[in-house]
């Protein structure tokens, strides 16, 4: 059972383009995390989230935590090729559970 | 650098041989995690130790084992490969009680191909 899904699975834009990548669930979680993925590489993490209705900005990202903290989403304003790879998203049901990530959204931004 | 350290990063196995993969973490973390990333199904955890001493299943963990050897250290073993195993894998490490608040650290992986 796929208990995040992401949306897009792929997403192919232009330099500059704004983009939104969504992360959705039928359970609630205690907290939720981005991570960026580069071929070769394992994850990295971005942010984590843990209030619901949360917002958080790390440069020409946006992080939002949704208010029944089932879903999230992540904004790109003005996308530059080295935002390229893969996005996954992750939760945790409780301080001490173990994540459940997505399947991840690829991200190409072409000069 | 501090970090998560996976040897080998590249192998290949005949089916039915074994070994090892082995993890290395130095942030002095409490917990290590063992995942395996295959095209369309994400990342999938196969064991993992909450604290030295403990080790539990995950989503897919048939066909592995694990040891905790001490805190620093925590391998993966594939006692009879199969074409199935054929992935990515990826050890990580975090810190009990704030895996969801602080995230994982992951290594570089190993990629390993079963023929």
């Amino acid at each position: 059972t796929q208990l995040l899904e992401q949306s897009p699975q792929f997403l192919s834009i232009q330099e500059g383009e704004n983009l939104t990548v969504y992360c959705n669930s039928s359970s609630v979680f205690s907290s939720l995390q981005w991570y960026r993925q580069e071929p070769g590489e394992g994850p990295v993490l971005l942010v984590t989230v843990v209030t619901g209705g949360e917002v958080k900005k790390l440069k020409r990202l946006t992080f939002q935590f949704g208010d029944a903290r089932k879903d999230s989403s992540l904004h790109i304003t003005a996308a530059q090729p080295g935002d390229t790879g893969l996005y996954l998203c992750a939760g945790a049901h409780s301080g001490y559970s173990t994540l459940t990530f997505g399947k991840g959204t690829m991200l190409l931004v072409s000069p | 650098n501090a970090g998560v350290t996976q040897t080998p990063k590249f192998q290949v196995l005949k089916t039915g041989q074994s070994m090892t993969l082995q993890c290395a973490q130095d942030m002095n973390h409490n917990s290590m995690y063992w995942y395996r990333q295959d095209p369309g199904m994400g990342l999938r955890l196969i064991y993992y130790s909450a604290s030295e001493g403990t080790t539990d299943k995950g989503e897919v963990p048939n066909g592995y084992n694990v040891s905790r050897l001490n805190k620093r250290e925590f391998s993966l073993r594939l006692e009879s490969a199969a074409p199935s195993q054929t992935s990515v894998y990826f050890c990580a490490s975090s810190e009990p009680r704030s895996g969801g608040r602080y995230g994982y650290t992951f290594g570089s992986g190993t990629r390993l191909t079963v023929v």
